[in-house]
This record gives structure tokens, sequence and C-alpha cells, in this order.
């Protein structure tokens, strides 16, 4: 199993440019997240879903938009980038119903917004 | 409102010796916790979890404490390794709840 998978590993935006962030998980997770890490800071979810077609916002969603039609992938757009978004971002999965259970990492995008 | 609190960013610790980082949290809602490594250019990975109905858990070298009343928890390492230097992360969750608050980390170096 490949676990958790992301690209791009690194990414420059200029400012109001946009792109998505690709997710993917081959553990059949039903649960999938976003989370933005800034420096010194701890993870903030961006967004999470709970199933394929069921998404909702974490406790930064603005500026970011999500998808999920198939249990595997889980992208992240960014339709008009700005230098807060300069973080690193990380997509995770889990499995357990009625708690996040312990939850799998990507290695991390790290995005630059210049 | 930071309801999960690291209030350490850095610690360093000998070989050998035990390493002891700490996290506070605000919500007594929260009833499930966990302690997350994270080596550079890498995702955290799992380390150890505790549920609110115990107050220690133990998983090889690394023991986790939970202490209701004070709201607070702590990850013990013994005997510390060079490998476990790394940054470590708690976090916390409400039963049914499919989210995890995190800490903002704590960098721990095991010196020779």
């Amino acid at each position: 199993n490949a676990g958790v998978t992301q690209t791009p590993k690194f990414r420059i935006l200029k400012i109001g440019q946009s792109m998505t962030l690709q997710c993917t998980q081959d553990m059949n997770h039903n649960y999938m997240y976003w989370y933005r890490q800034d420096p010194g800071m701890g993870l903030k979810l961006i967004y999470y879903s709970v199933g394929a077609g069921i998404t909702d916002k974490g406790e930064v969603p603005n500026g970011y938009n999500v998808s999920r039609s198939t249990t595997e992938d889980f992208p992240l757009r960014l339709e008009l980038a700005a230098p807060s978004q300069t973080s690193v971002y990380f997509c995770a999965s889990s499995y357990r119903r009625g708690g996040p259970g312990e939850q799998f990492f990507g290695p991390g995008t790290r995005l630059t917004v210049l | 409102d930071q309801q999960v609190k690291q209030n350490s960013p850095s610690l360093s610790v000998q070989e050998g010796r035990i390493s002891i980082l700490n996290c506070d949290y605000t919500n007594s809602m929260f009833d499930y916790f966990l302690w997350y490594k994270k080596y550079p250019a890498e995702g955290p990975t799992f380390l150890i979890s505790i549920s609110s109905i115990k107050d220690k858990n133990e998983d090889g070298r690394f023991t986790v404490f939970l202490n209701k009343s004070a709201k607070h928890l702590s990850l013990h390492i013994v005997p510390s390794q060079p490998g476990d230097s790394a940054v470590y992360f708690c976090a916390a969750s409400v039963q049914g709840a499919q989210k995890l608050v995190f800490g903002q980390g704590t960098r721990l170096t095991i010196n020779p």
C-alpha cells in the first residue's frame, strides 16, 4: 500500500493564480482531511469528508474548496491564491467510525504564494 | 482560542534519559487524545493515544498520562534515543466527532 499520496511536493504560485492540490489514499478509508501547518503552529483543519459526496468545513476553510467524488481522492482547490495561503498542506485519512481514530498523513505539499 | 496548548516549543534531553512532553487543553468535552511524531519533510505519524476513561496508556518506550481534573496530558519516552528527535504534536477530539484539534508542537532533540 502506498498509503496517502500528495502531489505536488512543492509549488510556487503568483497572487491570484489557482491550483489544485491532489490527495489519494489506497486504504479504503472513509474519512479524509486537509490541514495546513504554518511555521511554529499546529495543524489547522481546512476541510474534511466522511465519505464520497460528503464534505464539511473545518477551522480555516476560507479561500479553499474541496470535492469528494470517489473514496480514494480528495482534492483541495485554491481559487485566488493569496500570500496568507503560504503554508505546508497535509492530507490525511482515517477509518474509525464514532471518532477520528488514528489519522494517516501524506508527506505534504509546500506552497509559496508570491 | 487555542483549545490544545503545548507551551514548550522545544526540549533538549540527553540520550538514555527520560523525555517528558506536556500538553494542556481547555475544552472539557475532549475525551480522546493522541500524540503524533513528525520528522522534517514528512507527514505526522501516529504514536500513541488515550481515551478519557483511562489515565495511562503504555506502548513500549512510550507512555501517555492523562489528568482530567487538570486538563493535562503528558508523553514520557524512556529511554530517549537519537531517533526520537522530532516534533511532537498532541491532539484531542470529542467522541463521535471526526475532527482533531492539534497543539502547536514541541521540538524534541536527543543529544548523544
